[in-house]
C-alpha cells in the first residue's frame, strides 16, 4: 500500500524567512509520480508540481524549489523568502502510474497536509 | 478556464437523510474522483470513476455510493447521513494518460450532519 507522511502539522514563520515542508513516502512501485498541491483558504487545491520517480533532478520555480531524493524516499518543498500569500495548507501526494490496460488509474494518495502560516 | 464545479459550498443535513453531492467538469475528462478531507488525515479517496457508469471503490467507501450517468457529472451519495460523515468533500477530475497535469479540483463542499 502507498503511504505519504508529512510530519509537520503546522509551521509558522515570519515573512521573508525560508521554510521547508517535508514529505516522506512509501511505495512498492518502481515507477510513480509525486505531487505538491496548495490549498488556500478558498478551499480549491492548486497543482504546484509533479515529478517522475525516474527523474531526480531538483526543480526551481521562482521562490519555490523541490528536492527529490529517491534514496530516502523524500520529496521536500522549500519556499524562499516567504510571503503572507504563501499561507495555506500544502499537500504532498503520490500516484501510481496510469495503466491503459485498466488496472491503474493514477489514484493519488495524499499526506496529512502541513498548515503554513506566514506572518507579516 | 477549465473547471470542476461542486454544486454546494456549504450543506447542513440531518442524521438519516439521503444526501447528494454533485460535481460537474467541463474538460471532457475520463477520470473523476471523490475525496473527503479531515484535519490531520489529509485527503482520503472515497470512490472514483474512469468512464460513464463505471466506478471503483477507494480507501473509505463505506456509507457512500456514487453515480456517473454522464461523462461530465459524478455524484456522491450518502444513503443515510451520519454525524461521522461531517467533513469537507472534494471532487477532482483528470484526463486519462495526462497525469502530468495532476488533478483539477473543485472548491469543495463542507457538509455538516446534525
Amino acid at each position: 500500500a502507498q503511504k505519504v507522511t508529512q510530519a509537520q502539522t503546522e509551521i509558522s514563520v515570519v515573512e521573508k524567512e525560508d521554510v521547508t515542508l517535508d514529505c516522506v513516502y512509501e511505495t512498492r512501485d518502481t515507477t510513480y509520480y509525486l505531487f505538491w498541491y496548495k490549498q488556500p483558504p478558498s478551499g480549491e487545491l492548486v497543482f504546484l508540481i509533479r515529478r517522475n520517480s525516474f527523474d531526480e533532478q531538483n526543480e526551481i520555480s521562482g521562490r519555490y524549489s523541490w528536492n527529490f531524493q529517491k534514496s530516502t524516499s523524500s520529496f521536500n518543498f522549500t519556499i524562499t523568502a516567504s510571503q503572507v500569500v504563501d499561507s495555506a495548507v500544502y499537500f504532498c501526494a503520490l500516484s501510481d502510474i496510469e495503466d491503459a490496460g485498466g488496472t491503474s488509474y493514477g489514484k493519488l494518495t495524499f499526506g496529512q497536509g502541513t498548515i503554513l502560516t506566514v506572518h507579516p | 478556464d477549465v473547471k470542476v464545479t461542486q454544486s454546494s459550498r456549504y450543506l447542513v443535513k440531518r442524521t438519516g437523510e439521503k444526501v447528494f453531492l454533485e460535481c460537474v467538469q467541463d474538460m471532457d475528462h475520463e477520470n473523476m474522483f471523490w475525496y473527503r478531507q479531515d484535519p490531520g488525515l489529509g485527503l482520503r479517496l472515497i470512490y472514483f470513476s474512469y468512464d460513464v457508469k463505471m466506478k471503483e471503490k477507494g480507501d473509505i467507501p463505506e456509507g457512500y455510493s456514487v453515480s456517473r450517468e454522464k461523462k461530465e457529472r459524478f455524484s456522491l451519495i450518502l444513503e443515510s447521513a451520519s454525524t461521522n460523515q461531517t467533513s469537507m468533500y472534494l471532487c477532482a477530475s483528470s484526463l486519462m494518460g495526462q497525469l502530468i497535469y495532476g488533478y483539477t479540483f473543485g472548491s469543495g463542499t463542507r457538509l455538516t450532519v446534525v
